[in-house]
């Protein structure tokens, strides 16, 4: 079955810096790739997603790109805010409504 | 807009008792998929319906069962009560009719504690 991995684990930046997280994925077959955002206790909030046909996506400062050959997927934050910390899981999914396969997660901790 | 309702947001059982967790999906979202998240660790994938029939199964115990009702609502029914049963669970829908799209949208969320 799928496999996810994503890192780092933890990630330090000062407000204002960017933040890149990683995520592999080993099925070929997967097509949809979406990022939430999570704060503790909360749910799951999908923040920015890409689909296989495509290899970037950007929504104000926040993008994602798809290398489908290497089968690796990134999400890239600008001008990092404190209210970015939080705990980011990438996730990825087989065509036609499947379940949603996620990365371990990464916390991101913005410092004013 | 409407988001997912789950019901009820937190819950403590003793151990063996019995759990039932219910969730309300987007209208018009005809795809439910139930996930348990323990502290510090992912969301693990337990089990989805697709218009009213089992479409997936994940790593879902054989003392849990759920059902999709023909109002689209799902329950996640859950026994014999385990200490390593208490988790977060949620419900998140998906899958509007005719679009092929897999945008799933998390639900609150049911805190499960286990005593």
């Amino acid at each position: 079955g799928e496999n996810v991995e994503q890192h780092p684990s933890t990630l330090s930046v000062q407000e204002g810096d960017s933040a890149v997280i990683k995520c592999t994925y080993s099925d070929s077959a997967s097509n949809y790739f979406p990022w939430y955002k999570q704060e503790l206790g909360k749910r799951p909030q999908l923040i920015i997603d890409i689909r296989s046909n495509v290899g970037e996506k950007k929504d104000q400062r926040i993008a994602v790109t798809l290398n489908k050959t290497a089968k690796h997927f990134s999400l890239h934050i600008t001008e990092t805010q404190p209210e970015d910390s939080a705990v980011y899981f990438c996730a990825a999914s087989l065509p036609g409504f499947q379940k949603l396969v996620f990365g371990t997660g990464t916390r991101l901790l913005v410092s004013p | 807009a409407a988001g997912v309702i789950q019901s009820p947001r937190h819950l403590i059982k003793e151990k063996r008792e019995t759990a039932t967790l219910k969730c309300y999906p987007i209208p018009r979202h005809d795809t439910v998929y139930w996930y348990q998240q323990g502290p510090g660790q992912d969301p693990q994938f337990l089990i989805s319906f697709y218009e009213k029939m089992q479409s997936d199964k994940g790593s879902i115990p054989d003392r849990f069962s759920a059902q999709q009702f023909s109002d689209y609502h799902s329950e996640l029914n859950m026994s014999s009560l385990e200490l390593g049963d208490s988790a977060l669970y949620f419900c998140a829908s998906g899958g509007i009719a005719g679009t092929g799209y897999n945008e799933q949208f998390f639900g609150p969320g049911t805190r499960l504690t286990v005593l």
